[in-house]
């Protein structure tokens, strides 16, 4: 199985500054159709996951443009160019390449 | 609008089954990867099954596997999840989902089964 490592466990965050998620895959994440299906999600607290990225780099319809995925193969980063409130949550990351899909541990991200 | 409506979960004793289901509304289901994705409480998230819409061999998290299975009733547009021999780790929220491969993302409300021993 795919192993996704996240880093930090825990981002405390003063508002309005940079936040940035590490997330590394035990596997190249490079599907045989050549895309790379590594998706971000954030789920807040009693709701549902939330997906804000997908393959690699994609927003999804209605994020905010301060988020922001990069990475390839195995080595990945969200980042969050000015963190606001309504950005508390945790973050995981999720290859859905292989299967079984596997998620990351999560990240939570909390206004210092 | 799209929705997907998970149904089914509630109590059930150690080694009782549930099948829990996710009715499709607003997009045709046997046109997407469908998983289930479950959140013990307190805890990450964990996938647990996908089926492919073209109909190839669903795939099992190694935890469930030959005590769950996935399938999907194309008439009805509902996808299931038939729980067996559950154990009280299997306690969690359990979500349907798209497989998150490209622009179309959708996820139901979740639906809570708590197995008690």
């Amino acid at each position: 199985d795919v192993v996704m490592t996240q880093s930090p466990l825990s981002l405390p965050v003063t508002l309005g500054q940079p936040a940035s998620i590490s997330c590394r895959s035990s596997l190249s994440l490079v599907h045989s159709d050549g895309n790379t299906y590594l998706s971000w999600f954030q789920q807040r607290p009693g709701q549902s996951p939330r997906r804000l990225i997908y393959k690699v780099s994609n927003r999804d319809s209605g994020v905010p443009d301060r988020f922001s995925g990069s990475g390839s193969g195995t080595d990945f980063t969200l980042k969050i160019s000015r963190v606001e409130a309504e950005d508390v949550g945790i973050y995981y990351c999720m290859q859905a390449t292989h299967w079984p899909l596997t998620f990351g541990g999560g990240t939570r991200v909390e206004i210092k | 609008e799209v929705q997907l409506l998970e149904s089914g979960g509630g109590l059930v004793q150690r080694g009782g089954s549930l099948r829990l289901s996710c009715a499709a509304s607003g997009f045709t289901l046997s046109g997407y990867d469908m998983i289930w994705v479950r959140q013990a409480p307190g805890k990450g998230l964990e996938w647990v099954s996908g089926f492919s819409h073209s109909g190839s061999r669903p795939n099992y998290a190694d935890s469930v596997k030959g005590r769950f299975t996935i399938s999907r009733d194309d008439p009805k547009n509902t996808l299931y999840l038939q729980m067996s021999n559950l154990r009280a780790e299997d306690t969690a929220v359990y979500y349907c989902a798209t497989r998150p491969t490209g622009p179309i993302d959708f996820w139901g409300q979740g639906t809570l089964v708590t197995v008690s021993s």
